[in-house]
């Protein structure tokens, strides 16, 4: 079946230092790949998905590149903010539409 | 974008009653509702899949007789937590695909005392 494993932290970190979350996935076929974040009290929102190997997803300064060859969508951010603080989910979708989540990253940045 | 309204996003209930959460798709049509059950700290756990006009499909472990689901629309998805129980505080959230894509409710938190 389909699985995800992420780095679960917690992660802290100083304002605009540079952060990676890795997310490594286990599918058959070819699934669409997504990191959604949550931000304290609030449901899940999406952050960025990539939908095929070597596409690379972006928003608000976060990157992440479907890699194949490695199973991997790790996220990264060159210079995080205070307001970035939040649980990142890696999350996979295969051809039945359901989403199989990672366990979370708690990520908390210090001004 | 697309719009997924949850309520209530607080529901605070005795032991032994029924509690019912909706979700609604505002600005598109979803044909799948998926709900999810997170517990502190932890992921997100898939319960059902509801597709419009059909009885949802559970995931193993969850009991369907506990945790009805309604699909009456594609716009309107509801949970009700019949006979609820303190083991049943949690955070459940819904999420809507229309197309190729899921947008997330904004969660609820039930608490059972």
């Amino acid at each position: 079946g389909n699985s995800v494993t992420q780095m679960e932290g917690p992660v802290t970190l100083s304002e605009e230092a540079f952060l990676t979350i890795n997310c490594t996935y286990t599918a058959t076929g070819y699934p669409s790949l997504f990191w959604y974040v949550q931000y304290p009290g609030e449901g899940l929102q999406l952050l960025l998905k990539a939908t095929k190997a070597d596409d690379k997803g972006s928003n608000k300064g976060f990157e992440a590149t479907y890699r194949k060859e490695t199973t991997s969508f790790h996220l990264e951010k060159g210079s995080v903010q205070v307001s970035d603080s939040a649980v990142y989910f890696c999350a996979l979708s295969g051809g039945d539409y359901k989403l199989s989540f990672g366990a979370g990253t708690t990520v908390t940045v210090r001004a | 974008g697309a719009v997924v309204s949850q309520h209530p996003s607080r529901v605070i209930c005795k032991s032994g009653t029924s509690v019912k959460i909706e979700c609604r798709s505002l600005d598109f049509q979803a044909t799948t509702m998926f709900w999810y059950r997170q517990f502190p700290k932890k992921s997100l756990m898939l319960m059902a899949t509801s597709n419009e006009g059909s009885k949802a499909t559970y995931e193993q472990g969850v009991e369907k007789d506990k945790f009805l689901i309604n699909h009456a629309s594609l716009t309107l998805s509801t949970l009700t937590v019949t006979s609820a129980h303190p083991e049943d505080s949690s955070f459940y959230i819904c999420s809507a695909q229309g197309g190729s894509y899921y947008t997330f409710g904004s969660g609820t938190r039930l608490t059972v005392v």
